[in-house]
């Protein structure tokens, strides 16, 4: 299966600031990449499609201008979560693969204070 | 509305009993996939069925697809604390491939 890298694991910021995170495909070109957005002991939700070369496409009730996403390459995604506030604390999840298998980053648990 | 419902939720039981979860949905779906996460990772992939009827083990894990492609279960045999985690089942509609649809988890925990 596909190899992931998701950096950083985990951080912590500051109320109003940004965060970046990245999920790369080490083995595996890939051009369309999901990220999702987890609370403790539920399911995964699906944010947004991330698509090489062009837009993505995002879940209804996801606010595209907060949750950017850059998939500048067959290799890397990033998601920024702009002016970050409490609420947006979460366990963030990409993924690589369509059709019937899928391989996930080691996830990135983001904690806003 | 949930697409695929999974139960149960939570499920707390002691070592060496057996368990099985439910996949459950009014569509078909061309397969589906059983992870299985631990506390601040990402989810990994068990395995795949893809056949109405199918039945595949790993271990003392055992899942099995409906025939009508509608359903899925995994069972344990024996539980061990090592099998604590949550369990996702998520499949592909089938003429949809597009979107993974997931259920909700169950929570598992194996007590020693």
């Amino acid at each position: 299966g596909a190899v992931v890298s998701q950096h950083p694991s985990w951080v912590i910021c500051k109320s109003g600031t940004s965060v970046k995170i990245e999920c790369r495909s080490l083995d595996f070109q890939a051009t369309t990449m999901f990220w999702y957005r987890q609370f403790p002991k539920q399911s995964l939700m699906l944010m947004a499609t991330s698509n090489e070369g062009s837009k993505a496409t995002y879940e209804q009730g996801v606010e595209k201008d907060k949750f950017l996403i850059n998939h500048a390459s067959l290799t890397l995604s990033t998601l920024t979560v702009t002016s970050a506030h409490p609420e947006d604390s979460s366990f963030y999840i990409c993924r690589v693969g369509s059709g019937g298998e899928a391989f996930f980053g080691q996830g990135t648990r983001l904690t806003v204070v | 509305t949930q697409l695929l419902e999974q139960s149960p939720q939570f499920l707390s039981i002691q070592e060496g009993e057996n368990l099985t979860v439910y996949c459950n949905s009014s569509s078909v779906f061309s397969s589906l996939q059983w992870y299985r996460q631990e506390p601040g990772e990402g989810p990994v992939l068990l395995v795949t069925v893809v056949t109405g009827g199918e039945v595949k083990k790993l271990k003392r894990l055992t899942f099995q697809f409906g025939d009508a492609r509608k359903d899925s279960s995994l069972h344990i045999t024996a539980a061990q604390p090592g099998d604590t985690g949550l369990y996702l089942c998520a499949g592909l509609i089938a003429g949809n491939n597009r979107k993974l649809i997931w259920g909700l988890g169950t929570s598992l925990a194996v007590n020693p």
